[in-house]
């Protein structure tokens, strides 16, 4: 069965930190999506990165970098020199492209991150 | 482009009434989906549609909650009766809708909060 675990349920740091957001899967499919997306107060969850399972490329945009390694079932997420507008709760996602549902997401409980002046 | 629509956003009702939640997906998306998110969890999927055709309601309470996408656009998502463990926040998404064997983004509305006394 898939399963996402965000481990980390708060975390809090200063402006200007780096900040790791962690993330282990499981699924017994070899073709798989990942995704990050962000839940400021507002509540509208925001897409911020799609992964597939045979793209293991680290990927970089801006302040946000993300690590992608099959070999621990991880898809880190870290922002560089954080920011108090990055306060937010992360979520990351698992979808299946066969196994299940297709195109369901699962969900980790997320990690709420506070960026403090 | 105009992102997904949902309304009302906010609503208060005691148990036992009846409510309904209306999404407005982005104009070509096939695939619409209804979330709901308990506070302090991620979102869990209750419905998916594709085109005006359920795909999955596996995780739907039908005694009570019901949905439908009658032209293949916009859903209407219905809870009768209510009870107080449905308080949440119900999330709407749509995505292209790609061919089997990929999944593509899916775009959150703003969701409504909803709160039965």
């Amino acid at each position: 069965a898939q399963k996402v675990t965000q481990a980390q349920t708060e975390i809090s740091v200063v402006e200007k930190e780096d900040v790791t957001l962690d993330c282990v899967y499981e699924t017994r499919d070899t073709t798989y999506y990942l995704f990050w997306y962000k839940q400021p107060p507002s509540g509208e969850l925001v897409f911020l990165i799609r992964r597939n399972s045979f793209d293991e490329q680290n990927e970089i945009s801006g302040r946000y970098s993300w690590n992608f390694q099959k070999s621990t079932s991880s898809f880190n997420f870290t922002i560089t020199a954080s920011q108090v507008v990055d306060s937010a709760v992360y979520f990351c996602a698992l979808s299946e492209a066969y196994g299940g549902s297709q195109g369901n997401l699962i969900f980790g409980k997320g990690t709420k991150l506070s960026v403090k002046p | 482009e105009a992102g997904v629509a949902q309304s009302p956003r906010y609503k208060i009702i005691e148990k036992r009434q009846s409510v309904a939640f209306w999404c407005n997906p982005i104009s070509g998306h096939a695939t619409l989906y209804w979330y709901q998110q308990i506070l302090g969890q991620g979102p869990k999927l209750l419905i998916q549609f594709q085109n005006n055709g359920v795909v999955d309601d596996s995780q739907l309470p039908k005694d009570r909650f019901s949905a439908e996408r009658l032209k293949g656009v916009d859903s209407t998502l219905k809870i009768q009766p209510a009870k107080l463990e449905d308080s949440a926040v119900y999330l709407c998404a749509s995505s292209l809708g790609l061919a089997g064997g990929t999944t593509d983004t899916q775009y959150f509305g703003p969701g409504t909060r909803l709160t039965v006394l």
